[in-house]
């Protein structure tokens, strides 16, 4: 079965600091991975996302996200928090199984400390 | 990037009244739509998959006569939440898949409806 795993519910950081949001998946398929951001009451914005090619993605907002195979891994980094950055972060698959359907880990939510 | 929009943003309703809650996409056209609903600090729970011209496919365990999903244009889709309870009040999203970005699965969402039922 396809799951998707984020450590941490939550994840404190100093203004300034290195940014590492976990997420590890499991798929039976060649997955296609996400990172979506949201805010208070909003919907959720991508970050970035992994498809094929190169395995380091860069993304909006100085975010960027390695696929390492081997380990399942798609984690999330930043090398330097703002402010801004508070927020959930959702990590997600997408597989084609006869019909794509997308799963969402439960979320972390980045706090940033000033 | 593509643009999907909800509306409303916020809606308030009495116990038993039915809620519409619609979502387009503005700027491209959607075969398919898929409504969550999001619990306070909770992950996005997929309700229905909204398909154009035809019936929405519900998850299970999501009652499909209380979540009536519409899906008549390919910009359109809407959900009515029947006779809402207490219970009904969340958060919730639509998103949508490009036509010929179906092979990447990349989803693009609208702003979220915050649903209050007294």
């Amino acid at each position: 079965a396809q799951s998707v795993t984020q450590l941490g519910s939550h994840v404190s950081v100093s203004e300034g600091a290195l940014v590492l949001l976990r997420c590890n998946y499991s798929s039976s398929v060649p997955p296609y991975l996400f990172w979506y951001v949201q805010y208070p009451n909003q919907g959720l914005q991508l970050l970035l996302k992994y498809t094929t090619g190169a395995t380091l993605v860069k993304g909006i907002n100085g975010f960027e996200a390695e696929f390492k195979k081997s380990e399942t891994s798609f984690h999330l980094t930043k090398p330097s928090a703002h402010m801004s950055d508070a927020a959930e972060y959702f990590c997600a698959v997408s597989m084609n199984t006869g019909g794509f359907k997308t799963i969402f880990g439960a979320g972390t939510r980045l706090f940033v400390k000033a | 990037g593509a643009v999907v929009s909800q509306h409303p943003s916020r809606v308030i309703c009495k116990s038993g009244t039915s809620v519409k809650i619609e979502c387009r996409s503005l700027d491209f056209q959607a075969t398919t739509m898929f409504w969550y609903r999001q619990f306070p600090k909770q992950s996005l729970m997929l309700m229905a998959t909204s398909n154009e011209g035809s019936k929405a496919t519900y998850e299970q365990g999501v009652e499909k006569d209380k979540f009536l999903i519409n899906h008549a244009s390919l910009t359109l889709s809407t959900l009515t939440v029947t006779s809402a309870h207490p219970e009904d009040s969340s958060f919730y999203i639509c998103s949508a898949r490009v036509l010929g970005q179906a092979t990447t699965g990349e989803l693009f969402f609208g702003e979220g409806s915050r649903l209050t039922v007294l």
